[in-house]
């Protein structure tokens, strides 16, 4: 079936430090991909999201590429701040109609000042 | 920005008790979630429904029940609450079969405890 790996956290990193948070899937066919943040207290938002393979998802200073050889969609910011810290979803669905997404079991990311 | 909201935010509530935690939309959308996520942030899918009048439960196994008599409303109760039970609950919505990626919106969740 359908799975999403992502790495184990937390992370911990200073201000201005590289992000990278792993993700993996294990799907048929052409899946898409999330990237989903949940600030504390708060439920999830989407972050980022790419629909096919080589697609490059950003937003806010974030990225992920859909890479389809090495079924991984891997999360990077080049500067992290302090705001940044949160919990990191990564999710895939399927594309069949009518299917949830399928979450891994997130990453937590603390970053200091 | 998504439209989704929950109610209440948080709820302490006594063992033995029924409660329901709101959910409403104003998107449109067909899809609704409910997910349990458990201390260790980890999301489970608990009830779905794919429009009014269709529900189904989800991955994991739940003592409690949902109904969508309204496109943008999908409650969830638990009959007898119990410790159990304490959880955050995240609703969430997204568009219907039309749009293939099923990007979900979610609300702000429900913190439930139960004494």
């Amino acid at each position: 079936g359908n799975s999403v790996t992502q790495m184990e956290g937390p992370v911990t990193l200073s201000e201005e430090a590289f992000l990278t948070i792993n993700c993996t899937y294990t799907a048929t066919g052409y899946p898409s991909l999330f990237w989903y943040v949940q600030y504390p207290g708060e439920g999830l938002q989407l972050l980022l999201k790419a629909t096919k393979a080589d697609d490059k998802g950003s937003n806010k200073g974030f990225e992920a590429t859909y890479r389809k050889e090495t079924t991984s969609f891997h999360l990077e910011k080049g500067s992290v701040q302090v705001s940044d810290s949160a919990v990191y979803f990564c999710a895939l669905s399927s594309n069949q109609a009518g299917t949830a997404l399928i979450f891994g079991k997130g990453t937590t990311l603390s970053v200091s000042s | 920005e998504a439209d989704i909201y929950q109610t209440p935010r948080y709820l302490v509530i006594g063992t033995g008790k029924k409660i329901t935690l709101e959910c409403s939309q104003t998107m449109g959308h067909d899809k609704m979630y409910w997910y349990q996520q458990d201390p260790g942030m980890e999301l489970h899918l608990i009830h779905y429904s794919y429009g009014v009048n269709s529900t189904e439960k989800g991955d994991l196994s739940s003592e409690s029940t949902v109904s969508r008599i309204r496109t943008e409303h999908f409650p969830l109760t638990l009959e007898s609450a119990r410790p159990s039970h304490t959880s955050q609950y995240l609703c969430a919505s997204s568009v219907g079969a039309t749009r293939s990626y099923n990007e979900q919106f979610f609300g702000p969740g429900t913190r439930l405890t139960v004494l």
